[in-house]
């Protein structure tokens, strides 16, 4: 089946700090990407759409200049948290569809601003 | 953006057991999907099934799908320790092309 891998998978850094998370899909290429946040024992909510070759698709509420996505790639998604505070903490996924309507995420990254 | 709600938010049951989970959701669908997610991990697709079609089965799951009463129901059948996880239910955003709603889930403790 179709892989997607994040990296890293923890970090932690301090207030004020960028820190960016890579999605790749190992052995498909996605044109289109989706960045997901999931606060502790909460539901997963779509932060944005990554597309290749332009500009990402922020959900409302959403910080687009807070939250950089940038899709250089049909295999590489990247999302750089800026300036980042504490209440950013949270797990960070990806998520990718190989043509189908199933998507296919990456093990998540666990972000942690102190 | 459409939110699903599944109940019970949590299930303890033990092996051998049957697991049953609700799903509720708002506006109109061509599909819905459940995911599984063990703790601090990412989504596995675990079956979808489509707007025409009433009940599907793979291996001990069965998901049913009421499209009149906006509703989905998963069916974990004999359940065994592995099974313990978070079940979330998933409709389309129509907003961005193939992302998800997610529900709000339901966590499944399967005891030995």
């Amino acid at each position: 089946g179709a892989v997607v891998s994040q990296h890293p998978s923890r970090v932690i850094c301090k207030s004020g700090t960028s820190v960016k998370i890579e999605c790749r899909s190992l052995d498909f290429q996605a044109t289109t990407m989706f960045w997901y946040r999931q606060f502790p024992k909460q539901s997963l909510m779509l932060m944005a759409t990554s597309n290749e070759g332009s500009k990402a698709t922020y959900e409302q509420g959403v910080e687009k200049d807070k939250f950089l996505i940038n899709h250089a790639s049909l295999t590489l998604s990247t999302l750089t948290v800026t300036s980042a505070h504490p209440e950013d903490s949270s797990f960070y996924i990806c998520s990718a569809n190989a043509g189908g309507y199933e998507q296919y995420f990456g093990p998540g990254t666990r972000l942690t601003v102190t | 953006s459409q939110q699903g709600e599944e109940d019970p938010q949590a299930l303890s049951i033990q092996e051998g057991e049957n697991a049953t989970m609700n799903c509720s959701y708002k506006t109109s669908i061509n599909n819905l999907q459940w995911y599984r997610q063990n703790s601090g991990r990412g989504l596995v697709h675990l079956i979808l099934i489509r707007s025409n079609e009433r009940e599907k089965h793979s291996g001990r799951l069965r998901v049913t799908l009421d499209t009149s009463k906006k509703s989905s129901s998963l069916l974990i059948t004999a359940s065994r320790a592995a099974d313990t996880a978070s079940y979330f239910c998933a409709t389309p955003n129509s907003n961005s092309g193939y992302a998800l709603n997610f529900g709000k889930g339901t966590s499944l403790l399967v005891t030995p």
